[in-house]
């Protein structure tokens, strides 16, 4: 069974930072590209950040580019999400997805607040 | 970027009626169109991949239509269970975009 699960969400003043983390098992990793999604408080979905399967590949969303860096460890099955610079428009639940073209299998999702 | 527009934004639906969704793309995506269903506090779950492909473990109810800028979601006989919010995405290229969303309520 795929299980993915998103760490690290919390409270963060804006202008801070925090890493999330996505831990992956049921399926190889290695093979597999990712992404992060995020969905404010009421609102519908949008796409931050994709990486491929041998980081070779990154892409970004134009609202979290230069601020978010996307990355992964294959060895750990993990799936990182560094962001800096918060806003309060980045208040979200950050959900870490699978792809295979589309998105296959998703997270719980981990909560952000940004917020003074 | 493309853009993806659903159509309701809403609708009231009874048990055992038949619902389509509507999704359209701002530019031709072929048949990359994906369908997803989200009920409060959880994750979005895939229903429907290639516009018409059930995803494993999907039930026949749903079916997904279209290709190039027009889309469809049915649900053929609505039960309980499928009161939710259905969201469709564009993979044809990035940035990955998603329509706004159907909230599928209870008559």
């Amino acid at each position: 069974e795929v299980q993915l699960v998103e760490s690290g969400g919390g409270l963060v003043q804006p202008g801070g930072a925090l890493r999330l983390s996505c831990a992956a098992s049921g399926f190889t990793f290695s093979t597999y590209s990712m992404n992060w999604v995020r969905q404010a408080p009421g609102k519908g979905l949008e796409w931050v950040s994709y990486i491929s399967s041998s980081s070779s590949t990154i892409y970004y969303a134009d609202s979290v580019k230069g601020r978010f860096t996307i990355s992964r460890d294959n060895a750990k099955n993990s799936l990182y999400l560094q962001m800096n610079s918060l806003r309060d428009e980045d208040t979200a639940v950050y959900y870490c997805a699978r792809s295979s073209g589309p998105f296959d299998d998703w997270g719980q999702g981990t909560l952000v607040t940004v917020s003074s | 970027d493309i853009q993806m527009t659903q159509s309701p934004s809403s609708l009231s639906a009874s048990v055992g009626d038949r619902v389509t969704i509507t999704c359209r793309a701002s530019q031709g995506i072929s048949n990359f169109l994906a369908w997803f269903q989200q009920k409060p506090g959880k994750a979005p779950k895939s229903l429907i991949y290639a516009a018409s492909s059930l995803q494993s473990g999907v039930p026949s109810k749903f079916s997904g239509s279209g290709s190039g800028t027009d889309f469809t979601l049915t649900i053929s006989s609505l039960q309980p269970e499928d009161f939710a919010t259905y969201y469709c995405q564009q993979y044809n290229s990035y940035p990955r975009t998603f329509g706004q969303g159907t909230k599928v309520e209870i008559k």
